[in-house]
C-alpha cells in the first residue's frame, strides 16, 4: 500500500476553512484515497473517499489533482468540535495485502 | 445502533492475567480487522479476517495474542500472560469485501490497562 506523508499538526480558528494535504507519490492506478477523523478515546471515523478530481459530502471535500500524487482534505468553516486527528490512507481493492498503515496523522487544533 | 460494537470499553488487569475482548461487526460486513493504538500513534494492524478465515496476521504480534471469528460473525481477541507493554486501545473494524481496503468502520475500542 502506498506510503503517505501528512503534516504533524495544524492550528486554526473557528469559522475558518482548513485544508490538510497528504502526499502519496507512489499511488497505484487502482488506489483510492481515504480520510479518517479520530477523537480521543474513540475509533477512527471514515470521512470521505475519492479516486480523482473532487468529491464532496456533508462533512468535507476532497481535492485530488490529475497526477493523484497528493490530495487535500478541506473542512469548511471549522468549529471546536473539529479538533481531532485526521488520517490519510491510500489503497485499492483487495490485492492480498490488508495490513493498512495509518501513520501518525495530522492533529488539528481549532481555537475559539 | 448498527455500528461496530466492542466490549468491554475498559479493562484493567494485573500483569500475567489473560484478557479477552469481543467485537461485533456491522452485520453484513465480511471483513474484520483488529488494530492496536497507543497514545500519540496511529492504529497499528494486528490481524484480518475474511468471514471466519484469519488471512493475515502482523509479524509484530506475539504468540500470546490469538484471535478468532467463529461462524464469520463476532470476533474475540485474547491476550495471554499480559505485560505492561500490552496497555493500549484495541480497535476492531469491519468492512464489505465489495469496498476498497481502506474503507473501514471502527468500533469505539477497548482500553486495556495492565498494572
Amino acid at each position: 500500500l502506498a506510503k503517505t506523508t501528512q503534516p504533524i499538526s495544524m492550528d486554526s480558528y473557528e469559522g475558518q476553512e482548513v485544508n490538510i494535504t497528504c502526499s502519496h507519490n507512489n499511488i497505484a492506478t487502482n488506489d483510492y484515497i481515504t480520510w479518517y477523523q479520530q477523537f480521543p478515546s474513540q475509533g477512527p471515523r471514515f470521512i470521505i473517499q475519492g479516486y480523482k478530481t473532487k468529491v464532496t459530502n456533508e462533512v468535507a471535500s476532497l481535492f485530488i489533482p490529475a497526477d493523484r500524487k497528493s490530495s487535500t482534505l478541506s473542512l469548511p468553516r471549522v468549529s471546536l468540535s473539529d479538533t481531532a486527528v485526521y488520517y490519510c490512507l491510500v489503497g485499492g481493492m483487495d490485492t492480498g495485502r490488508r495490513a493498512l498503515t495509518f501513520g501518525s496523522g495530522t492533529r488539528l487544533q481549532v481555537q475559539p | 445502533d448498527t455500528g461496530v460494537s466492542q466490549d468491554p470499553r475498559h479493562k484493567i488487569t494485573k500483569r500475567g492475567q489473560n484478557v479477552t475482548f469481543r467485537c461485533d461487526p456491522i452485520s453484513e460486513h465480511n471483513r474484520l480487522y483488529w488494530y492496536r493504538q497507543t497514545l500519540g500513534q496511529g492504529p497499528e494492524f494486528l490481524t484480518y479476517f475474511q468471514n471466519e478465515a484469519q488471512l493475515e496476521k502482523s509479524r509484530l504480534l506475539s504468540d500470546r495474542f490469538s484471535a478468532e471469528r467463529p461462524k464469520g460473525s463476532f470476533s474475540t481477541l485474547e491476550i495471554q500472560r499480559t505485560e505492561q507493554g500490552d496497555s493500549a486501545m484495541y480497535l476492531c473494524a469491519s468492512s464489505l469485501a465489495a469496498d476498497t481496503l481502506t474503507k473501514l468502520f471502527f468500533g469505539s475500542g477497548t482500553q486495556l490497562s495492565v498494572l
